[in-house]
């Protein structure tokens, strides 16, 4: 069984530009989960998605953005990049609402704002 | 805001010893998760406690949840070098949201 995949692995941009992070959860799942992890700490939570719809937010501002397609797979866009931003980038899916079981991270896409 | 309080930060100690790695709230979880996390990849599940009181072991680990459901803790028997990495845990809350600690960055020196 696949995994959770995101893509790129690895994103370089320059500070005012856009990134789109991409990521498919395991098939079955229906809940994709968004993280944010600075150098060597802990997670920040984004976003969560469920359904297709965005069920939660962290405390990020507006410029943090995403959705989740009918195939359960979802997009984080980051507009206006500044350089705190550069982080790694982690997705999670889970069987959907309250169910942590199963609750899958993937490899993360590493983002570089120069 | 709920807070997961997660201690030590770091920890460095050398092989063959013994940890043990704190994660408190005032708050109630419904069930409470550990992960570990190596550089460059996703944090990895290692185990879900749900029961107030429940210890679960998984080789030279063992995991704990509080009576209250409040407070957890992992301790490392016999601490080996391929025990290195980033040990995190996370708390379901009521509204289904997993709160998550800031992670004990755990070094096994040879």
């Amino acid at each position: 069984e696949a995994g959770v995949t995101q893509s790129p692995t690895h994103l370089i941009k320059t500070r005012g530009q856009q990134a789109t992070l991409r990521c498919s959860p395991i098939s079955g799942h229906t809940s994709v989960y968004w993280y944010q992890q600075a150098l060597g700490l802990g997670l920040q939570f984004l976003l969560w998605y469920d359904e297709g719809e965005e069920r939660n937010r962290g405390n990020f501002p507006p410029r943090f953005s995403g959705r989740q397609f009918p195939n359960y797979s979802s997009e984080l866009n980051v507009n206006a990049l500044e350089l705190e931003d550069s982080a790694l980038y982690l997705c999670a899916s889970s069987p959907g609402t309250g169910r942590i079981d199963g609750y899958t991270f993937g490899s993360g896409t590493r983002l570089t704002v120069v | 805001t709920q807070l997961l309080e997660q201690s030590p930060q770091f920890l460095s100690i050398q092989e063959g010893e013994n940890l043990t790695v704190y994660c408190n709230s005032s708050s109630v979880f419904s069930s409470l998760q550990w992960y570990r996390q190596e550089p460059g990849e996703g944090p990895v599940l290692l185990v879900t406690v749900v029961t107030g009181g429940e210890v679960k072991k998984l080789k030279r680990l063992t995991f704990q949840f509080g009576d209250a459901r409040k407070d957890s803790s992992l301790h490392i028997t016999a601490a080996q070098p391929g025990d290195t990495g980033l040990y995190l845990c996370a708390g379901l809350n009521s509204n289904y949201q997993l709160i998550w600690g800031a992670g004990t960055k755990l070094i096994i020196k040879p």
